[in-house]
């Protein structure tokens, strides 16, 4: 069964920094594409972030680029994204969510909740 | 970045009706177009993929059709268990969602 795990979440001021995982299992980890999508409170979908199965190729919402960091350790089975200089419009839940053919996220996880507030 | 409409923002709907929701791209993408369900608490579910093709184990009340700019979304025989909000998603270029559907029953 794919289950992917998210953790790391919580509350932090603005300005600060945030590190959140995402651990997979059940699925050849390192043979798939993986990304971020967000969801603010009360809000739709924002993808955050993608990276490739090797880790070699990356992209940013514009929201984020420049702030956040995707990144992956196949040995391990988990994704992560480092938030850096956050806002409070980063306030959201967070998923990690496994890409499938064609821009597909065919698997989610619970998500994590992000709040930045002083 | 292409920019996703859907309408309408939300509906309500008896059980068994013929619901249809309708998603726009602000350019052509083809039928690079996902459809997501999300129930109330719960991470989003993927229905539907490159515009009209239903996910293994998805029941086939849930459709979906169109290419170029715009796609329809449809549940044949409306069930309690879809109370939900519904997503379009592109992915032609960077993916972006549509801003969601809430549908509730009448």
């Amino acid at each position: 069964e794919v289950q992917l795990v998210e953790s790391g979440g919580g509350l932090v001021q603005p300005g600060g920094s945030l590190r959140l995982s995402c651990a997979a299992s059940g699925f050849t980890f390192s043979s798939y594409e993986m990304n971020w999508v967000r969801q603010a409170p009360g809000k739709g979908l924002e993808w955050v972030s993608y990276i490739s199965s090797s880790g070699s190729t990356i992209y940013y919402a514009d929201s984020v680029k420049g702030r956040f960091t995707i990144s992956r350790d196949n040995a391990k089975n988990s994704l992560y994204l480092q938030m850096n200089s956050l806002r409070a419009e980063d306030t959201a839940v967070y998923y990690c969510a496994r890409q499938s053919s064609g821009w597909r996220f065919d698997y989610w996880g619970q998500g994590t909740l992000v709040t930045v507030s002083s | 970045d292409i920019q996703m409409t859907q309408s309408p923002s939300s509906l309500s709907a008896s059980v068994g009706d013929r619901v249809t929701i309708t998603c726009q791209a602000s350019q052509d993408i083809s039928n690079y177009l996902n459809w997501y369900q999300q129930k109330p608490g719960k991470a989003p579910k993927l229905l539907i993929y490159d515009a009209s093709n239903l996910e293994t184990g998805v029941p086939s009340r849930f459709s979906g059709s169109g290419s170029g700019t715009d796609f329809t979304f449809t549940i044949s025989s409306l069930q309690p268990e879809d109370i939900a909000t519904y997503y379009c998603q592109q992915y032609d270029n960077l993916p972006t969602f549509g801003p969601g559907t809430k549908v509730d029953i009448k």
